[in-house]
């Protein structure tokens, strides 16, 4: 399976800010997915990365909200942007599995607590 | 709209004696389901695959079954340790696409 590396693992934030995640991966993938997972909730795909265009966004997620950049096959950014408390939860970052039939790697999350 | 539904109560065993969570889903009829185990702070890691014409996936002390016709998966762990504690989340494949979806978890306590 591949290896993902996150950063930052946590960070608490100001109302307003905005905060980078960053995602690294051990080999090359075609697809990079970005979820987030709110208290208590299950995990929610914000959007899909592929790298040389446009991230594709799931419904209820917008670019300006949450801006990502794929510059290579194996790294990727999610930017949480004018943050507010109801932003704070668990960003994860999770390529496909070598061995197919959608199985998913995650990383080990990034949590944002936003005050 | 897909919906899955697994127990939100947290489901707490003596140790050595077979945990059993359910997972039920609603609306369409998936080629295939995962669970995943998450443990605090950590991200989800696969554990099984079950494909709409298998029965019934053994891995180890892991057990899981397919019931289509229910619409339901029973994911059994035998003989379970303290170690077995953690989130565990059952995922299907969207209709019609590959983005895949998780249930919310149900939090197992193994009790030593």
């Amino acid at each position: 399976s591949a290896v993902i590396s996150q950063k930052p693992s946590r960070d608490i934030c100001q109302r307003g800010t905005s905060l980078t995640i960053q995602c690294q991966v051990d080999s090359q993938v075609t697809m990079m997915f970005w979820y987030r997972q709110q208290p208590g909730q299950s995990l929610t795909l914000i959007a899909t990365a592929n790298q040389g265009s446009e991230a594709t966004y799931e419904s209820g997620f917008v670019i300006d909200k949450f801006p990502i950049s794929r510059p290579n096959l194996t790294f990727s950014t999610l930017t949480v942007s004018n943050m507010s408390p109801e932003d704070s939860s668990i960003y994860l970052c999770s390529v496909e599995d070598y061995s197919g039939a959608n199985v998913l790697t995650f990383g080990a999350g990034s949590r944002l607590t936003v005050l | 709209s897909q919906k899955i539904e697994q127990n939100s109560e947290a489901l707490n065993i003596q140790e050595g004696k077979t945990a059993t969570l359910t997972c039920n889903y609603t609306n369409y009829s998936p080629a295939y389901l995962q669970w995943y185990r998450q443990d605090p702070g950590r991200g989800p890691v696969f554990l099984l695959l079950i494909r709409e014409n298998e029965k019934e996936k053994r891995k180890e002390r892991l057990k899981v079954t397919f019931d289509t016709t229910l619409k339901q998966s029973l994911f059994h762990i035998t003989a379970s340790q303290p170690a077995d504690s953690a989130t565990y989340l059952c995922a299907l494949p969207p209709p019609g696409g590959f983005k895949t979806i998780f249930g919310a978890g149900t939090r197992l306590f193994v009790k030593a």
